[in-house]
């Protein structure tokens, strides 16, 4: 079954220092992963995906994220993390089941909390 | 970019009474919409599919009696919370998929009291 795992409930940086959410998944043959944001009540924005092509996939905002097949992760990057920055951050996989309907399946959702 | 609206964003009911939420795609045409529930702090659960001019697909658990989805035209996607209950009180997003991603309506926090 696919699946998408993010193993932290929640993570704390400090205003300009480099930043990571972390986030595995579990998916037969090439994924299709996304990252996106959500502040608080309001719905989710796109950061960006990874399909194909270089493994480091630059995407709004600053973030970037890199996709490791090895080690089945997409990891979200940020190299200086901003107090606007806080929100609840979902990893997401296409849902290769659903055709090109777009369904997605999404992990946990990560709390990133930047402090001043 | 794409947008996807999502009204209205805050409503309060009674118990007992039914509530609309409607999802449009303002500048691109959507055959499929998906309607996701979110609990506080937690991920977003897939509630159905609804699909422009045939049934909406549920997934299981989700009573399709109750949670009424209707796909009228290709811009405009409808979900009605019927004899609304207070523990369907919760946050509720529609989404809708284009070749680049899929993006998120604006999300509508439902209180039933």
């Amino acid at each position: 079954a696919q699946s998408v795992a993010q193993p932290e409930d929640q993570v704390n940086v400090a205003e300009g220092n480099p930043l990571t959410v972390k986030c595995t998944y579990s998916v037969s043959g090439n994924p299709y992963l996304f990252w996106y944001v959500q502040y608080p009540n309001r719905g989710l924005q796109f950061l960006l995906k990874y399909i194909t092509g270089d493994n480091l996939v630059k995407g709004s905002y600053g973030f970037e994220a890199e996709f490791n097949k090895s080690q089945t992760s997409f990891h979200l990057k940020k190299p200086s993390a901003l107090v606007s920055d806080s929100a609840l951050y979902f990893c997401a996989v296409r849902d290769k089941g659903s055709g090109n309907t777009g369904k997605l399946i999404f992990g946990q959702g990560t709390t990133l909390q930047v402090k001043p | 970019g794409a947008v996807v609206s999502q009204h209205p964003s805050r409503v309060i009911c009674k118990s007992g009474t039914s509530v609309k939420i409607e999802c449009r795609s303002l500048d691109f045409q959507a055959t499929t919409m998906f309607w996701y529930r979110q609990f506080p702090k937690q991920s977003l659960m897939l509630m159905a599919t609804s699909n422009e001019g045939s049934k909406a697909t549920y997934e299981q658990g989700v009573e399709k009696d109750k949670f009424l989805i209707n796909h009228a035209s290709l811009t405009l996607s409808t979900l009605t919370v019927t004899s609304a209950h207070p523990e369907d009180s919760s946050f509720y997003i529609c989404s809708a998929p284009t070749p680049r991603a899929a993006f998120f309506g604006q999300g509508t926090r439902l209180t039933v009291v």
